[in-house]
């Protein structure tokens, strides 16, 4: 059965730490995998990655993702209270499989 | 704001009930997706369709169905609620629901039910 798993399930932090989001994967055929933030309500749209060892970098944050490994990180710099969500990764199959997410908490 | 439009934004009903969600997809996608949010199940794909017609089933109850109309918009009908069908639903639309595409998420509908 296809399977996504994310860890930590919660991380809380200072502001103007680093901090890493794991993001493992359990699944035979995929598209891509990609990263959502969510915040209050829907899901916004980070980053999609295909190719394995390829950074894909967006600001303060940047992702990449292993296939032999079977594993994609999420990477936040600097980290600002407005980076408080949930992050989500999913795999995408002919549908989306979503992991359960990490939830970050930045305090000040 | 990703183009993608739900109604409505919260819906309290009773068990036993029934509601229909409703999404617009954004301009151009011919590809809808449902998914159900809840506390304890994380993000759970229901069903997705394609300019009409039904292209993939997730976890989705029997109690449940949905639909694509010719205008694109699609609805999702929850009958016989239990207090477990609580949740956010949101809708997601893509191009074409192939390969390698980005689904664009609407802002959710929050169902309570009492």
């Amino acid at each position: 059965e296809d399977k996504v798993v994310q860890s930590p399930l919660s991380l809380v932090v200072h502001e103007g730490d680093t901090v890493t989001l794991n993001c493992s994967y359990e699944v035979t055929n995929f598209r891509s995998l990609l990263w959502y933030k969510q915040e209050k309500k829907a899901p916004t749209f980070l980053f999609m990655l295909t190719s394995s060892g390829i950074e894909k970098k967006s600001g303060r944050l940047s992702s990449i993702l292993d296939k032999k490994e079977l594993f994609s990180i999420l990477n936040i710099t600097a980290t600002q209270t407005g980076d408080s969500a949930v992050y989500l990764c999913a795999l995408n199959t002919d549908k989306l499989i979503f992991g359960t997410g990490t939830r970050l908490q930045v305090f000040p | 704001d990703s183009g993608v439009t739900q109604t409505p934004k919260h819906l309290i009903t009773a068990t036993g009930q029934r509601v229909t969600l409703r999404c617009s997809p954004r301009s151009g996608d011919l590809s809808v997706y449902w998914y159900q949010q809840s506390l304890d199940q994380g993000l759970q794909f229901l069903i997705q369709y394609y300019n009409g017609e039904e292209r993939a089933k997730g976890n989705i109850l029997e109690r449940f169905s949905a639909q694509q109309f010719p205008d694109l918009h699609s609805e999702l009908n929850l009958s016989s609620l239990e207090l477990g069908d609580s949740a956010l639903y949101f809708c997601a639309s893509s191009v074409d629901g192939l390969e390698q595409e980005t689904q664009y998420f609407g802002p959710g509908t929050r169902l309570l039910v009492l």
